[in-house]
């Protein structure tokens, strides 16, 4: 069945470092990909999404790009902030017959220090 | 409402006891999703709701889990004799259509708690 592997972490990173959170999946039909954030205390929100092969999905200084021969939706931003800590999810809603449900990899926490 | 609202936000109970967790989606929206969000097991889709109907249950744990949606509005996910690994936040979402490109857009979330 379809799946996603997500980098693990937590991941701890200085501001304005780079940042890379890795995502790869597994799909048996056309997937949709999608970045979800969830910070402290608050529900999930989403970031960004691609949905065919070689878009770029980007939002507040955060990109991926839909990889169809990678299988890779790998989350960049090139200067994190503080407030940019949370746990981050990628996820994938595959086109056929899966009625939109999404399928999210493990989530990788990011912590940034000032 | 602006967004999608769940209640309790928080719940304890007993082993053994029922509970009925709501969801109010977004108005307008008639796709809505259950997921849960446990610390063994990740974020899983449990079942999912195309106006009043459900298509996909295929997620729900067993049988003592159900939904349903009434009115192509509220939901509610009801857990019979609830047992200790039921412990986890339960999460709604909503989406205009049922659509693989449509994002969906969450609630905070039902913490349940089972002692």
């Amino acid at each position: 069945g379809d799946s996603v592997t997500q980098m693990e972490g937590p991941v701890t990173l200085s501001e304005e470092a780079f940042l890379t959170i890795n995502c790869t999946y597994t799909a048996t039909g056309y997937p949709s990909l999608f970045w979800y954030v969830q910070y402290p205390g608050e529900g999930l929100q989403l970031l960004l999404k691609a949905t065919k092969a070689d878009d770029k999905g980007s939002n507040k200084g955060f990109e991926a790009t839909y990889r169809k021969e990678t299988t890779s939706f790998h989350l960049e931003k090139g200067s994190v902030q503080v407030s940019d800590s949370a746990v981050y999810f990628c996820a994938l809603s595959d086109r056929v017959n899966q009625g939109g449900k999404l399928i999210f990899g493990q989530g990788t926490e990011l912590s940034v220090k000032p | 409402g602006a967004g999608v609202s769940q209640s309790p936000s928080n719940k304890v109970t007993e082993k053994g006891k029922d509970v009925e967790l709501r969801c109010d989606p977004i108005s307008g929206h008639t796709a809505l999703y259950w997921y849960r969000q446990s610390l063994g097991q990740g974020l899983e889709f449990l079942i999912y709701f195309q106006g009043n109907s459900a298509p996909d249950k295929s997620g729900l744990p067993s049988d003592r889990f159900s939904a349903e949606r009434t009115g192509g509005s509220v939901s509610t996910l009801t857990i019979q004799r609830t047992q200790q690994e039921d412990s986890a936040v339960y999460l709604c979402a909503s989406s205009f259509i049922v659509d693989s490109n449509q994002p969906q857009h969450f609630g905070d979330g039902t913490r349940l708690s089972i002692l």
